[in-house]
């Protein structure tokens, strides 16, 4: 079974409107990274948080980290045509596995 | 630095065959997992190897077997093929492991027929 859900499954937006995605998880974790995967080819990493982190930017991404709720969030702000792709996230809660969630399929209209 | 890499791209067989993969990681990672992704299944982790030892497994049958080459290549073979196991199959080298940051290869496309 997959450790992280993500909502939602799909979102469409304009570009330049800004994209949230939320992700839960069920254990305690070390870690938690968000992956951006485009139309079946392979993943690329976007960013990764540890748990002693509330919040992390990276050029537009933001993500936060609630350990106490086990969730996290995803900001992609001014989105582009170009984010539109599959977004992930994967936690370390299996010692040694990283385990994804079922994605946010995310789609940017021009 | 090169990427990593996957061969063959695409892949078809068929049912009761058994079909090799190879992934050559990032020059100097000493991690490769592999995972397996299908619509239904979603990314699904296979096993971890690290200098040559494997580190963890998934939840797959021993159909499913890899081992990983002194410079750190890596192979995934599944015997006896079903067609369930139809998927896009992802390698991804790391330096520390898999609970870090993974670069990921473009993957091969196995059709099961």
């Amino acid at each position: 079974s997959q450790q992280g859900e993500e909502d939602p499954q799909a979102l469409s937006i304009q570009e330049g409107e800004n994209a949230t995605m939320n992700c839960s998880y069920k254990t305690s974790i070390n870690n938690l990274q968000w992956y951006r995967q485009n139309s079946g080819r392979g993943l690329v990493h976007l960013i990764l948080i540890r748990s002693n982190e509330r919040e992390k930017h990276s050029g537009r991404l933001r993500v936060t980290l609630d350990t106490s709720k086990k969730s996290s969030s995803l900001l992609i702000t001014a989105s582009r045509a170009a984010d539109t792709a599959s977004y992930f996230c994967a936690t370390d809660a299996d010692e040694g596995k990283l385990i994804f969630g079922q994605g946010t399929e995310l789609s940017v209209k021009p | 630095k090169a990427g990593v890499t996957q061969t063959p791209r695409y892949l078809i067989k068929t049912r009761g065959q058994q079909v090799t993969l190879s992934c050559s990681p990032i020059s100097g990672h000493r991690s490769v997992s592999w995972y397996q992704q299908t619509p239904g299944q979603g990314l699904q982790f296979l096993f971890e190897y690290f200098s040559e030892t494997q580190r963890n497994k998934g939840n797959f049958p021993g159909r499913f077997s890899g081992r990983q080459f002194s410079n750190s290549r890596s192979e995934m073979n599944v015997s006896t093929l079903e067609l369930g196991d139809s998927a896009l199959y992802l390698c991804a080298s790391s330096l520390a492991g898999s609970q870090n940051e993974q670069f990921f290869g473009p993957g091969t496309r196995l059709t099961v027929l």
